[in-house]
């Protein structure tokens, strides 16, 4: 597609599940950045990768969350034992590194 | 750590002129960018500005001094569409390295 792709759109879920949520960069980005942001807040930096390797991951809140990117395209982000705190909307961007990152439309996680 | 300072809310009328100040705290510094975001939207890219001085885009504009760690956006000619939430956020650690983005500010433009 023409631009950054994020599964499900919606997601909602229990206290205690699991969940992952996919994204699907723009062809030939090398690199991916996962935010998660709350109403009326900015962007809260998650984790970001160079290719294949999470150049930093210092933004995952605790061990819980977790993200792969095995071939250096399509990432996921997963969430064990999600908590009502973890509610929000979670975006995907990539970038050439040219300073100019392109966001997916995002997946809104409600953890009831 | 990183930190960026941005006003919460800025309330201006149809074909005035509207500047958001940035200013950030950060290590390994190497550009500041500006992103909109509608309600219910994505972030989208505006402007970037690696290099001390004024970038012009159509009716915006961004500006940075390195030495004063600040920079702004200046948005000209304001339209009703102009109403939404503006984002600064640093790169550091080069030009591979990550991005933070501010807490936004959010325009509410009136006729």
């Amino acid at each position: 597609g023409a631009g950054v792709s994020q599964t499900p759109s919606n997601k909602v879920t229990e206290k205690g599940k699991y969940v992952e949520l996919r994204c699907d960069p723009i062809s030939g980005h090398t690199a991916l950045y996962w935010y998660r942001q709350s109403l009326g807040q900015g962007p809260e930096f998650l984790i970001y990768f160079q290719g294949t390797g999470a150049a930093d991951d210092s933004g995952l809140p605790n061990d819980r969350f977790f993200a792969v990117r095995p071939e250096g395209s399509v990432s996921t982000l997963k969430i064990q034992r999600t908590e009502r705190g973890d509610s929000a909307v979670y975006l995907c961007a990539s970038s050439m590194n040219t300073g100019e990152l392109f966001f997916g439309e995002g997946s809104r996680l409600t953890v009831l | 750590g990183q930190s960026l300072e941005q006003p919460s809310e800025v309330t201006a009328v149809e074909g005035a002129i509207v500047q958001i100040n940035c200013t950030y705290q950060t290590s390994g510094f190497y550009g500041l960018s500006w992103y909109q975001q509608h309600d219910g939207g994505a972030p989208t890219f505006l402007s970037y500005n690696a290099l001390d001085g004024l970038e012009e885009t159509g009716r915006f504009s961004s500006f940075l001094s390195r030495s004063d760690s600040y920079g702004y956006l200046l948005l000209q000619e304001l339209q009703m569409k102009d109403s939404a939430s503006y984002f600064c956020a640093v790169s550091y650690g080069g030009s591979q390295g990550n991005l933070i983005f501010g807490k936004g500010t959010k325009l509410s433009v009136k006729p």
